[in-house]
């Protein structure tokens, strides 16, 4: 099955550093990738979407220039918290679709990174 | 109204109990749902796709209603491993890159 490969899957950093998360695609190309949060007890939070060759596409309320989206290839999407404050920390989670012009595929999900900023 | 909507629970069974979530959406135009299974600080894994004839796979029958726009998984035969939180997932029609809304999840315990 599709296989989305998330790293790294733990940081912890201090405040004011800027923390890198590279979300591949192992064995499929997606032209589309999903970036979301999840805070304890509460539900994925879409962040942005991110498309190949373009600019990422944010949900409101989140800060583009916080969160830097580069999907530079059809394999490998990454997320950039610039300045990572305390209350940046959380559970990040990409997630990517198969690239198929009919139907509509699930998300498959990388395993999550866990960022802990003090 | 949230889009998407799931009891918290949680959902206490013993070993061998049938279970049913529901999930209700709000976007009547939504096209495509999905359940997912999520452990305890562990990335969802699909659990299964939701089709309009509905669909079973082993102990899991998941069904979707249109009319009453919400969707359902049914588990069968509990088991301990079944322990998890269980998260729907919506497709909304008007969504240019087919992003996916998710519920908040239901968490389920089984016990021995």
């Amino acid at each position: 099955g599709a296989v989305v490969s998330q790293h790294p899957s733990r940081v912890i950093c201090k405040s004011g550093t800027s923390v890198k998360i590279e979300c591949r695609s192992l064995d499929f190309q997606a032209t589309t990738m999903f970036w979301y949060r999840q805070f304890p007890k509460q539900s994925l939070m879409l962040m942005a979407t991110s498309n190949e060759g373009s600019k990422a596409t944010y949900e409101q309320g989140v800060e583009k220039d916080k969160f830097l989206i580069n999907h530079a290839s059809l394999t490998l999407s990454t997320l950039t918290v610039t300045s990572a404050h305390p209350e940046d920390s959380s559970f990040y989670i990409c997630s990517a679709r198969e690239r198929v012009s009919l139907g509509s595929q699930p998300q498959h999900f990388g395993d999550g990174t866990r960022l802990s900023i003090l | 109204r949230k889009e998407v909507e799931q009891d918290p629970g949680p959902f206490n069974v013993p070993e061998g109990a049938t279970v049913a979530f529901n999930c209700t959406y709000s976007n009547s135009a939504s096209q495509s749902f999905f359940w997912y299974r999520q452990d305890c600080r562990k990335e969802p894994k699909l659990l299964m796709s939701v089709y309009s004839s509905g669909n079973e796979d082993g102990r899991f029958t998941a069904q979707l209603n249109r009319a009453s726009q919400y969707i359902s998984l049914l588990i069968r035969d509990s088991k301990l491993s079944d322990s998890a939180t269980y998260l729907c997932a919506v497709q909304p029609l008007n969504t240019g890159f087919q992003k996916l809304v998710f519920g908040t999840g239901t968490r389920l315990l089984v016990s021995p």
